[in-house]
């Protein structure tokens, strides 16, 4: 099984510049969600997601969009990037299984925002 | 609102020594409450959770984490450390005041045990 899959591992931008980090899950989980990891900071929710066609923005949503067109897929674009969205990101999605599933993490993407 | 707090931000141990690593929420209802691990350029992984029942939970790698509801806590524990428990690690609980159960996660604490 491949989990939860992000692309690309790595990438740098410019500022102003837009790009998309893909997420991809193959445990038909209907729980989506993007995280970005700071130092010091812990794990702050972005956006999330409870099914397709369902989204909804979590802690620091700003400058960023999802959509969910697929229960699989959950991209998260940034539109015009910013030296404050340097940051590492995780996507992670949760077992539909009852409400007490814990989540799965894909391994990060790290950004770098010039 | 609901919220995780790990007090520190590094624990060292000596290796075969008992570690903990602490925890402390808030919440309004039931506590879920969740430990994952982090090693250097990975994703998180998931350790334990509490839901209900006995407060001491058994996860993998060896690791429990004890529930005290009357101090809001669920430290990460585990009797003999190694090397290899190294890393990061993250307390977390679930936020069901929405109904769309989002997890909020502490700082993280950074483990690390000495040889």
């Amino acid at each position: 099984n491949a989990g939860v899959t992000q692309t690309p591992k790595f990438q740098v931008l410019k500022t102003g510049q837009s790009m998309t980090l893909q997420c991809a899950q193959d445990m038909n989980h209907e729980y989506m969600s993007w995280y970005r990891q700071d130092p010091g900071m812990g794990l702050r929710l972005i956006h999330y997601s409870v099914g397709a066609g369902i989204t909804d923005q979590g802690e620091v949503p700003n400058g960023y969009n999802v959509s969910r067109s697929t229960t699989e897929d959950f991209p998260l674009r940034l539109l015009s990037a910013a030296p404050s969205q340097t940051s590492v990101y995780f996507c992670a999605s949760r077992n539909p299984a009852g409400n007490t599933g814990e989540l799965f993490f894909g391994e990060g993407s790290r950004l770098t925002v010039l | 609102a609901q919220s995780v707090a790990q007090p520190e931000d590094q624990v060292n141990v000596a290796e075969g020594n008992p570690l903990t690593v602490k925890c402390t929420y808030s919440v309004s209802g039931n506590p879920y409450l969740f430990w994952y691990v982090q090693y250097p350029n990975r994703g998180l992984q998931f350790l334990l959770k509490y839901i209900t029942g006995d407060n001491l939970v058994k996860g993998s790698y060896g690791f429990e984490a004890e529930f005290n509801k009357s101090q809001t806590s669920f430290h990460l524990k585990k009797p003999s450390a190694l090397v290899s428990d190294s890393a990061l690690y993250f307390c977390a609980v679930r936020d069901d005041t929405s109904g769309t159960y989002k997890y909020i996660f502490g700082t993280g604490t950074r483990l690390k045990v000495l040889a």
